[in-house]
């Protein structure tokens, strides 16, 4: 069945740039979602359709794509943001959904 | 305000069933994709399947096709999970979920229902 790749953990100091990655074979036809999973709440969307922020989303939030992989960079990232971050596409055929291993990102 | 409410936790035995239910408000059921997502402990989000209430087409994930079965009546605005022969492994975090006509993203989600398979 189809996958979608990550690192299991990125660290940054407060202030640097993070930059989670997410590969899979379908990427280049099919957008990419980011979600951000704090402990105790549910998903919050942070990038859609591949960089989209959706409202009351800071802008030190951002989302590309390019091949087979796609990324979530935070520019300036914030201890608040420490948070695991799961990508989410599709299979080719459109079926089904598919989400990432997931990322924990640590900042400190 | 768009929402999606979900039945209460569950204890469980191996070997029980098991249905659990999100109701949707605030929008119209039948027109969004609802999917179901586990979570189990200290893992990663999975994707199980989704349904479409308008009409019931389903799609399952591989991982969970024949594993779980998932619903709607639309006439109450609600959507089921229900798996069969519980095991300890079912022992999760369910989150229904709605996804975006639009632009695709689930944009909305349920508070989550704790399954716990005990013996």
């Amino acid at each position: 069945s189809y996958e979608l790749t990550q690192s299991p953990s990125v660290s940054v100091s407060p202030g640097q740039t993070a930059r989670i990655t997410c590969s899979g074979d379908a990427l280049p036809k099919k957008y990419a979602y980011w979600y951000q999973l704090k402990s105790g709440q549910a998903p919050a969307l942070v990038i859609h359709e591949d960089s989209k922020r959706p409202s009351g989303i800071p802008e030190r939030f951002s989302g590309s794509s390019s091949g087979t992989v796609a990324t979530l960079t935070i520019s300036g990232a914030q201890v608040d943001d420490e948070a695991d971050y799961y990508c989410y596409s599709a299979d080719r055929s459109g079926n089904y959904g598919v989400f990432g291993g997931g990322t924990k990102l640590t900042v400190l | 305000e768009v929402q999606l409410v979900q039945s209460g936790a569950e204890v469980k035995k191996p070997g029980e069933s098991l249905k659990i239910s999100c109701k949707g408000s605030g929008y119209s059921f039948t027109t969004y994709w609802i999917g179901w997502v586990r979570q189990m402990p200290g893992k990663g989000l999975e994707w199980m399947g989704i349904i479409y209430p308008g009409d019931s087409d389903t799609r399952y994930s591989p991982s969970f096709q024949g594993q779980v079965t998932i619903s709607a009546d639309k006439s109450i605005s609600t959507a089921y999970l229900q798996c069969s022969s519980l095991k300890a492994s079912d022992t999760a975090m369910y989150y229904c979920a709605r996804r975006s006509n639009s632009s695709g993203a689930i944009d909305c989600w349920g508070q989550g229902t704790l399954v716990t398979v005990s013996s």
